[in-house]
This record gives C-alpha cells, structure tokens and sequence, in this order.
C-alpha cells in the first residue's frame, strides 16, 4: 500500500529559530508531492510542489524553502520562523496520474512558534 | 479572484440528514472535491464530480451544478462519527486547487 509518513508530529519552536519537516511516501515512485499548511479558520494554503527530484515550485513567497533530495522524501524547512507560520503543515500526494486525481495526506506535523 | 464559501459551522442530530453547501469561483473549472477532516487529523477524500448532477456513496452523496458554482455533500443517517470538518475544494483552469475554510459538523445525540 502506499503511505506518508510525516516527522514530528508535533513541535514548538521559538520565533527565529530553524524548521526541518520532513515527509516520506512508501509504495510508488516518482509521486507528485505537496506541502500544504492549514491556518485555523482558513482553508488550505499550497506552499511547493514537486514532480521530481530536485525539482520545485514554489506557490507563495515567504520564508520557507522545500528541498526533494530523493524521489519520495520531500522535506520543508526554514532558516528563521516567524510567529506567522504556526499552523498545521500537510505532506500530500496525488493518486494516479491524471490532474483530477484526489490527494491523500500524510499525518501532519503541527508547529506553534512562540 | 478566486474564492470558495461554505458555512463555517452546522449542528444537526444523530440519524438525520444534513446538507453542506459549498459555492466557488474560479477561473475555469476542473472539478470539485469534497473532503473530510476530524479534528486533529489530515483530510481524506471523500468525493469529486466533474459533471452535473448527483454522485452516491453509500450514505454520502456529493452534487454539482457547473452552471451555479455551486456544490452540495449530502450526509444522510448521520453517526456521531460524522462529526467532523468537510472541505469543499474547486480545481482551476491550471488544475490548483482552492480550497474552502471547512464546515465544522457537530452531531449531537
């Protein structure tokens, strides 16, 4: 079966400090991946996408970089957190290959700066 | 710009039906996805409709109307397992997704 794993689960980082999430998928190869976060009372905001391995799109401008070192680890990171990107953040693959296919997410990883 | 409206907030009781209105507008369309989200946890799919008219899944049904930019998840015989957020998204032109803030559904006895 095909699964993502997401690490930590939870964490609480002080403003300034760095970020690492990272995100696993197991059971296919080549997976179109996805960083989504999830503000409280909004809907889903789309942060990078990947298709490959060292290939990334970024959707918003912030401070957020995301790195696909290999073909099913996509990781998320941050040099210096802002207040601003406490959140719940979403690893998420698309299901087959078509454009219209469902998503399925990895467990989340909720992170509370302070 | 590009935007999606659900109610932020339903109630309804145990062995009803509930209807969850979802409307969006985007440039293009590509499809609508419901999803469902219990608190603390990540969405799982739910349903897609890409033509109009009314899909079934077993107590779920999703419903479309492309000429209204309007959507509806129909829940029928609800469970306390219900309880949940469900999340409306539409699918542009360039195959993105928006999405909607949720409706929170709280099921009571």
């Amino acid at each position: 079966s095909q699964t993502i794993h997401q690490w930590p689960a939870t964490l609480v980082q002080p403003v300034g400090s760095p970020l690492s999430l990272e995100c696993t998928v197991e059971g296919t190869s080549n997976p179109n991946l996805y960083w989504y976060r999830q503000a409280a009372g909004r809907g889903l905001q789309l942060l990078f996408y990947s298709v490959g391995i060292g290939q990334i799109s970024s959707e918003v401008p912030q401070n957020l970089s995301a790195s696909r070192p290999q073909d099913r680890q996509f990781i998320l990171s941050s040099k210096k957190l802002l207040l601003s990107d406490s959140g719940f953040y979403l690893c998420a693959r698309k299901e087959g290959l078509a454009d219209t296919g469902e998503l399925f997410f990895g467990e989340g990883s909720r992170l509370t700066v302070l | 710009g590009q935007n999606i409206d659900q109610p932020t907030e339903m109630t309804a009781t145990e062995g009803a039906i509930v209807q969850i209105n979802c409307t969006y507008q985007t440039s293009g369309f590509n499809g609508l996805f419901w999803y469902q989200q219990h608190a603390g946890e990540a969405p799982t799919f739910l349903s897609y409709n890409v033509l109009d008219g009314l899909e079934e899944k077993g107590r779920f049904s999703s419903f479309l109307s492309r000429s209204k930019g309007y959507s509806y998840l129909l829940l029928k015989e609800l469970q306390m397992k219900d309880s949940a957020s469900y999340l409306c998204a539409a699918l542009d032109s360039n195959y993105q997704l928006i999405w909607g803030a949720g409706t929170k559904l709280i099921i009571k006895p």
